[in-house]
């Protein structure tokens, strides 16, 4: 099946600091990958939707300028976590469907990123 | 809005069959997904229903019945390994809600 990677798997840092997570498509190109975010014990929460080319689409409740969503390549979308705070502490997981599904709603997951702001 | 709902834990033995319900509530979707999640991992895809009906992928089947806004996810000959974090998922306007999760403890 395709292939997702995700940089750093864990990182720790102090607050105030911002953050960059990468999310790869390793064997496909992926015009849209979805950035999800999870609580231990709960279930994914969409925040934003990455589009290649174009801006993100973030859910309600998301603050953009905050979570900043960059998909510069159709292989590449990065999420940027602007002057953490500890209740930004959280696993964070990106998704990508590889072209062609339309609406089947496979999508492959990268291994997460569990961020922990001190 | 998309709403899903799941029991929160499942727990059966080895070798058994065991059902992991969904009901939801929505305006409109394509269809619904079912993923595993291990502790600590990624989820990985399972199974997909666009129509009514049953699919069948090996030890695992999945149901739709859009009529009824109720899915189930189907796990036979379970094993060790199969404890895990089950979610159900609706596609819809190019993007996916999950419901909260089933924790599934196998028992030997």
């Amino acid at each position: 099946g395709a292939v997702v990677s995700q940089h750093p798997s864990r990182v720790i840092c102090k607050s105030g600091t911002s953050v960059k997570i990468e999310c790869r498509s390793l064997d496909f190109q992926a015009t849209t990958m979805f950035w999800y975010r999870q609580f231990p014990k709960k279930s994914l929460m969409l925040m934003a939707t990455s589009n290649e080319g174009s801006k993100a689409t973030y859910e309600q409740g998301v603050e953009k300028d905050k979570f900043l969503i960059n998909h510069a390549s159709l292989t590449l979308s990065t999420l940027t976590v602007t002057s953490a705070h500890p209740e930004d502490s959280s696993f964070y997981i990106c998704s990508a469907r590889p072209p062609g599904t339309g609406g089947l709603n496979e999508q492959f997951f990268g291994p997460g990123t569990r961020l922990t702001v001190l | 809005g998309q709403s899903l709902e799941q029991p929160s834990e499942v727990t059966a033995v080895e070798g058994a069959i065991v059902q992991i319900n969904c009901t939801y509530q929505t305006s409109g979707f394509y269809g619904l997904s079912w993923y595993q999640q291990h502790d600590g991992g990624a989820p990985t895809f399972l199974s997909y229903n666009a129509l009514d009906g049953l699919e069948e992928t090996g030890r695992f089947s999945s149901f739709l019945s859009r009529s009824d806004s109720y899915g189930y996810l189907l796990l036979q000959e379970l094993q060790m390994k199969d404890s895990a974090s089950y979610f159900c998922a609706l596609g819809h306007a190019g993007k996916s809600t999950f419901g909260d999760g089933t924790t599934l403890t196998v028992k030997p």
